[in-house]
């Protein structure tokens, strides 16, 4: 089975601009995830899907992150605008639904902003 | 403020002796406990989990120690090798009104000296 797939692996954007990162969860997941990585804030949740519907926005992140998840095996990540301080890895991870269950992390987006 | 805490940063064991990596948390409604392991460059992965009803689970060389009234838990990994030097990082959840998301603590950076 193939695991959490993420795209791009590597993007460079210009101050202000739109990025649109992409997760194709595991097969029959039905939690899906997204978190930013940093070395200084360490992993924080963006937002959680569970089959397709959205449980958690990550306050915080609001104002210029917005994910959605139109159908159960594809989920975007749009960051508008973005700012230097975006400069980090996105991850998606995906788990079964019933309880918590292991996360499986794709291999992550590692975002630059110029 | 940090709800899962991982207060050092770095840990060096040397071969053989037993890693405790700790964790700490403030919410007293999370029933859900594990451990990630996170090589460079890679995702992380999960490598035990306990639930609240439980105060110990082992699996091979790894036992998770949950302390409830302490808002403590750790993981003792015993003949440590080489090949455990990674990032740990420490998760919690609270799964009241059915939401499976974990908060993770920053990352404890274990090195396993020959």
């Amino acid at each position: 089975d193939a695991g959490v797939t993420q795209t791009p692996r590597h993007e460079v954007a210009e101050k202000g601009q739109t990025i649109i990162l992409k997760c194709e969860p595991v097969s029959g997941h039905n939690d899906l995830f997204w978190y930013r990585q940093t070395k200084i804030q360490g992993l924080e949740l963006l937002s959680y899907f569970r089959s397709k519907s959205l449980m958690e926005d990550g306050g915080a992140f609001k104002d210029r992150f917005k994910a959605e998840m139109l159908n159960s095996s594809f989920s975007t990540l749009k960051i508008q605008p973005t700012e230097p301080k975006d400069s980090a890895v996105y991850l998606c991870a995906s788990s079964f639904w019933g309880g918590y269950a292991e996360q499986f992390f794709g291999p992550g987006t590692r975002l630059t902003v110029l | 403020g940090q709800q899962v805490k991982q207060s050092s940063p770095s840990l060096t064991v040397q071969e053989g002796g037993i890693s405790i990596l700790n964790c700490d948390y403030e919410n007293d409604m999370f029933d859900y406990f594990a451990w990630y392991k996170k090589y460079p460059d890679n995702s992380p992965t999960l490598l035990i989990s306990v639930r609240s009803n439980v105060d110990k689970r082992e699996d091979g060389r790894l036992t998770v120690f949950l302390n409830k009234s302490g808002k403590h838990f750790s993981l003792h990994i015993t003949a440590s090798q080489p090949e455990d030097t990674a990032v740990y990082l420490c998760a919690a959840g609270d799964s009241g009104g059915s939401n499976y998301k974990l908060t993770f603590g920053k990352g404890t950076l274990l090195t396993v000296t020959p």
